[in-house]
């Protein structure tokens, strides 16, 4: 099955102290792209990447990381986290512009709801 | 850079009765436009997009949206909806020559009664 696999669902953590969420896509997409969701500001990119090794700032990246050494892989890091970085996070993969068509769009993740206390 | 509005957070609407949801794009450049829905405590799925062509696009379960470039205007109308239509929809706009960033509006949701 065709899909983006976010882990973990779920994680309460402890400010400072460096967490993870792993995403992983099989669709063989080059675009993959990290969102945070919040009440009344609906989704904001993060971080996004064109290819493998190839990333770049969204329009909130300040406090996050994320690499691309595969292309089906691109975790999310944060170094210290915050409780302004409590959220929930979907990681995003697409075609790029050539595939444009019926399987053009970014297909979304389940979601990782982040709590830093 | 593109924007997005979504000119209503709440739409409640009964069963069987007609709902539309406004979403205005700004954008110097041609876009592309998509309509997701996040139902209660799930993931965002995609519900339609206009790439080229036609106007008038369609998703399977009887939703449709209209762009309209003069308006810079993407709404989303279904005629008659059903209690399982409840959720956050979410307007999208990418522009054409930059289509890796995906810019959102800030959802609508829409709660369905009988």
């Amino acid at each position: 099955e065709a899909q983006v696999t976010q882990n973990p669902r779920y994680l309460i953590t402890v400010t400072g102290k460096k967490l993870t969420v792993t995403c992983s896509q099989n669709m063989n997409h080059e675009y993959m792209s990290w969102y945070r969701q919040d009440p009344g500001l609906g989704l904001r990119q993060i971080y996004y990447s064109m290819n493998v090794e190839v990333t770049d700032k969204g329009d909130v990246p300040e406090g996050y990381k994320v690499s691309r050494k595969e292309k089906r892989n691109f975790p999310l890091i944060l170094e210290s986290p915050s409780p302004n970085q409590t959220s929930l996070y979907f990681c995003a993969s697409s075609l790029n512009s050539l595939g444009t068509g019926n399987n053009y769009g970014y297909t979304f993740g389940s979601g990782t709801r982040l709590t830093v206390v | 850079a593109q924007s997005v509005t979504q000119l209503d957070s709440q739409v409640p609407v009964f069963e069987e009765a007609p709902v539309e949801l406004r979403c205005n794009y700004s954008s110097s450049v041609s876009v592309y436009l998509f309509w997701y829905v996040q139902y209660p405590n799930q993931g965002l799925q995609l519900l339609l997009k206009y790439l080229s062509g036609s106007t008038l696009v369609e998703s399977i379960n009887g939703f449709e949206a209209e762009f309209n470039k003069s308006q810079t205007s993407f709404h989303l109308r279904k005629p008659s909806v059903h209690i399982s239509d409840t959720a956050e929809y979410f307007c999208a706009v990418t522009n054409r020559s930059n289509d890796y960033k995906l810019s959102f509006g800030a959802g609508t949701t829409v709660t369905v009664r009988a």
